[in-house]
């Protein structure tokens, strides 16, 4: 059974760093895209960026270029999404998903989120 | 690039049929083939009901049917259940940005 388990909720103070993780398993992780949205307490979804951890090829969103890093480790089977200095408008569920069927980088099966809360 | 347009809410009774607009330009729904609607209920994950403009993923029921004409894709839910009552999302493939989401429409189910 294909499977996304993402790690906990996160509460950061604005400024601190995070690397928020979500691991794969039941398929081949090098072989598909994984990506990662965001959701606003109470607003829509927003498609930041995916990356190919078979050769860690990887597209952004331009809203988010150089505001989050997205990486993976194919060794854990895991991808990573990563602040260096969060602000509170980064308060947010994060989700990652995988592209198994859709063409074009689209998220197909989902993990069950993270919720990063950024407070001081 | 501006989110895909959709309708804020829509509302049907058990049993009719419902359908959610989303409209976009030639550079994301009209260009490719490449649109995807979501499923979301209050605190949980979206789930994919169509990608790749009309197809099933296994395990969807088959009363959920995807098109798309011109710059405009579309979402039918034919015999509406009260489990059905969810948040949709819209997502198109765009050649600036890659992905882009619609604003999502709430279906009441009446």
């Amino acid at each position: 059974e294909v499977q996304l388990v993402q790690s906990g909720a996160e509460v950061k103070k604005p400024g601190e760093s995070l690397k928020i993780s979500c691991k794969g398993s039941g398929y081949s992780f090098t072989g598909y895209w994984i990506g990662w949205v965001r959701q606003m307490p109470g607003k829509g979804l927003e498609w930041m960026g995916i990356i190919y951890p078979g050769d860690s090829n990887t597209r952004y969103s331009p809203s988010f270029q150089g505001q989050v890093t997205i990486s993976a480790d194919k060794s854990i089977t895991t991808a990573y999404l990563q602040w260096s200095s969060l602000k509170a408008s980064d308060t947010a569920m994060y989700y990652c998903a995988v592209n198994f069927w859709s063409g074009y980088y689209g998220m197909d099966v989902w993990g069950q989120g993270t919720t990063v809360t950024v407070s001081s | 690039q501006s989110a895909l347009t959709q309708p804020a809410s829509v509302s049907g009774s058990p049993g009719q049929s419902i359908t959610i607009s989303c409209t976009g330009t030639s550079s994301d729904v009209g260009g490719y083939n490449s649109v995807s609607w979501y499923q979301q209920h209050p605190g949980k994950a979206p789930k994919l009901m169509i990608y790749d403009v009309s197809n099933r993923p296994s395990g969807v029921s088959n009363r959920f049917s995807g098109s798309k004409s011109g710059n405009t894709a579309s979402l039918t839910i034919s015999g509406l259940q009260a489990e059905d009552e969810a948040d949709y999302y819209c997502n198109s493939y765009t050649s600036s940005t890659k992905r882009v989401f619609g604003g999502g429409t709430k279906l009441t189910v009446l």
